[in-house]
């Protein structure tokens, strides 16, 4: 298995540009989440999904989008970059709770490093 | 509200040395913490959880609801110990599996 895997590494947009953060991972996991990770503020979580079609806000949701069209894949969009949004971005996947599960590791990607002009 | 304390931003001791990351957590429920370690150019991973009442990597943590702690300890700090840990916390019985971290300690171990 790859795991959790991101693309591009590294980005450099100009204020104002859109783009999107890829994030797939091929465990089957139900939950996939998305995390900016900033010097002092340690992770914040974007948005998150529990399974195909279903998505919702975390605690910095604002200048993001999310959608999950299917089980392996939920991208990260920006859609007007601004430099407030440079920041490492992480996503990360895990079985989500229920069917007796008390409790599952968070498995993540390498990362993101978004740098916007 | 939900919330990871971490107050050191740098722990910097010795090879050899204890070492006691603190983390202290406000959550009315009954929480699952966990530690999380980046290693130098590595993806985030799990280090234990407070369920699992296990010993990784010579780490141990245990949760004090008392004093809402969640500190993490090792009694002989190598130099391979070197990395950023998070401590988070997630809700038990909830329907997602959100998890709240802190903002992080880097450790250092001096040789």
């Amino acid at each position: 298995n790859a795991g959790v895997t991101q693309t591009p590494k590294f980005q450099v947009l100009k204020t104002g540009q859109s783009m999107t953060l890829q994030c797939a991972q091929d465990m089957n996991h139900e939950y996939m989440s998305w995390y900016r990770q900033d010097p002092g503020m340690g992770l914040r979580l974007i948005h998150y999904s529990v399974g195909a079609g279903i998505t919702d806000q975390g605690e910095v949701p604002n200048g993001y989008n999310v959608s999950r069209s299917t089980t392996e894949d939920f991208p990260l969009r920006l859609l007007s970059a601004a430099p407030s949004q440079t920041s490492v971005y992480f996503c990360a996947s895990s079985y989500s709770l229920g069917q007796g599960r008390r409790t599952d590791t968070q498995y993540f990607g390498p990362g993101t490093r978004l740098t916007v002009l | 509200a939900q919330r990871v304390t971490q107050p050191e931003k740098l722990l910097s001791v010795f090879k050899g040395a204890p070492v006691e990351l603190k983390c202290n957590y406000s959550y009315s429920g009954s929480p699952e913490l966990f530690w999380y370690v980046q290693y130098s150019r590595q993806r985030l991973q799990l280090l234990l959880r407070h369920i699992s009442r296990e010993s990784i990597k010579g780490f141990t943590a245990d949760l004090n609801k008392g004093e809402t702690s969640f500190h993490l300890k090792k009694p002989f700090a190598q130099e391979e110990d070197s990395a950023m840990y998070y401590c988070a916390l997630r809700g038990y019985g909830g329907a997602t599996n959100k998890l709240i971290f802190g903002t992080g300690t880097l450790l250092a171990v001096q040789p």
